[in-house]
């Protein structure tokens, strides 16, 4: 059962652009979402994360959009740049005291052209 | 270590046998977990421990999947009668809290093929 579902699996970007991509999660319980970044041989980097009682959160080019009701977030990067250029994984976690696993979407590969 | 730091890179198992993947995590972090990550399919949780146990708590796909902790900063994922679709990116990652949701850094991943 994958409880976080993300979109496009791949994106192709003009520099410049923005970049947009959209994650959905079913468990209600859910409460902090990162977006992690991936380089090819490297493990994910934490990007940003937001928690479901903000509706937005920016850092930077990088800025997190949350719906709970729909329960759907997406990452939006402007001003893309080739370095952007990585593998991007959304994810979501409890807060509890046993140890807070991360569930991860499948993943998109992003590519920002020159 | 300023990292966590996996090994090996790579490793190559034929079907049947066992292997082993060691994981250094960051002094002072209290949790750490095994992930495995597949291309498209994003990544999933094999186990986790925290604190000193060195047992550490099954994940999916149990049973054939375990890990020790030797150290309160190393851990060693074991893998037994590797099959072929264990062929992946196995990820450590630890975490300076025993619950919650920050800190988390990950290792750059061992990447087993099983022939």
């Amino acid at each position: 059962q994958q409880q976080v579902k993300q979109s496009p699996q791949s994106l192709i970007v003009q520099k410049g652009g923005i970049s947009i991509i959209n994650c959905a999660y079913e468990n209600t319980a859910f409460d902090y979402f990162p977006w992690y970044q991936q380089f090819p041989g490297k493990g994910p980097a934490l990007l940003i994360a937001i928690r479901p009682d903000v509706s937005e959160k920016k850092e930077g080019r990088f800025t997190i959009s949350f719906n709970k009701s729909a329960k759907q977030f997406s990452l939006h990067i402007m001003d893309s740049q080739p370095g952007d250029s990585a593998t991007y994984f959304c994810a979501a976690s409890i807060e509890e005291t046993s140890g807070s696993r991360l569930t991860f979407g499948e993943g998109t590969q992003l590519t920002v052209n020159p | 270590g300023a990292g966590v730091s996996q090994s090996p890179r790579y490793k190559v198992a034929k079907r049947g046998r066992d292997v082993a993947l060691r994981c250094d995590s960051i002094s002072g972090h209290v949790t750490l977990y095994w992930y495995r990550q597949t291309l498209g399919q994003g990544s999933e949780v094999l186990t986790y421990s925290q604190s000193d146990a060195q047992r550490d708590k099954s994940g999916r796909p149990s049973g054939r999947f375990s890990a020790e902790r030797p150290e309160r900063s190393v851990s060693t994922l074991k893998i037994q009668r590797t099959e072929q679709g264990d062929s992946a990116v196995y990820l450590c990652a630890s975490s300076f809290s025993d619950g919650g949701t920050g800190g988390y850094t990950f290792g750059s991943g061992t990447r087993l093929t099983v022939v």
